[in-house]
């Protein structure tokens, strides 16, 4: 299907455990972008990438680690998991470097912390 | 550094209201404006923009204008319903050295019948 696809849809972690969000894009965007929304403090920008093989920090990086091998995929790993990062995960992608056409956003993950 | 503030909810109203979701914004330079829609389960999704001022955006009855005088980009409907129930987001984008949007804490509308 087109869009912009994130998985899983939930997931429930320990503490001190690795665990990775998926995002996958099929319109080829450059620009992806990966947020968290808290309560209180609406959406917050972790990391983006404007290509392939170019990634850069965000509003709140500390503790989340990004890559991105192929344009399509630009996956969000949270090395050692803590209570804090219990959140929604939402991906972005853009297609103008400008972002004056805005962003399309995927459905979100719901991560919980244990 | 930009910033996005928006009124605090939440906001309740009668189906066929009049909606008014208060923006206002600092930023460098000229930034696009963009109100976002987030309904419950879902992603965001881009309501309106506008990317010069006394530009209006408009769509599903929406509508907002960018007014650089006072920094604002106001959401307003003229007649609400129960499917405009959702969170909403105002942003910019100004360029300044990144490609990032810097969004709002958003508004969360209840409509009852």
């Amino acid at each position: 299907d087109a869009g912009i696809t994130q998985s899983p849809r939930y997931k429930i972690t320990e503490t001190g455990r690795q665990v990775t969000l998926m995002c996958h894009q099929t319109w080829s965007h450059s620009y992806m972008f990966w947020y968290r929304q808290d309560l209180g403090h609406g959406l917050r920008l972790i990391y983006y990438s404007a290509a392939a093989d170019i990634t850069d920090k965000g509003e709140v990086p500390d503790g989340y680690v990004v890559s991105r091998s192929k344009t399509e995929n630009f996956p969000l790993t949270l090395e050692s998991a803590t209570r804090s990062q219990t959140s929604v995960y939402f991906c972005a992608s853009s297609e103008s470097r400008t972002g004056n056409y805005g962003y399309t956003f995927g459905s979100g993950t719901r991560l919980t912390v244990v | 550094g930009d910033s996005v503030t928006q009124m605090e909810g939440p906001v309740t109203l009668s189906e066929e209201a009049f909606l008014t979701i208060n923006c206002t914004y600092t930023a460098t330079g000229y930034p696009s404006l963009f109100w976002y829609v987030q309904y419950p389960g879902e992603g965001l999704q881009l309501l309106l923009k506008a990317t010069k001022a006394d530009d209006k955006g408009s769509n599903k009855g929406f509508e907002a204008t960018y007014r650089k005088e006072t920094t604002s980009f106001h959401l307003e409907k003229g007649s609400v319903q129960v499917s405009d129930s959702a969170v909403y987001f105002c942003a910019l984008y100004s360029g300044a050295g990144s490609y990032q949007l810097t969004f709002g804490k958003g508004t969360k509308l209840s409509v009852i019948p």
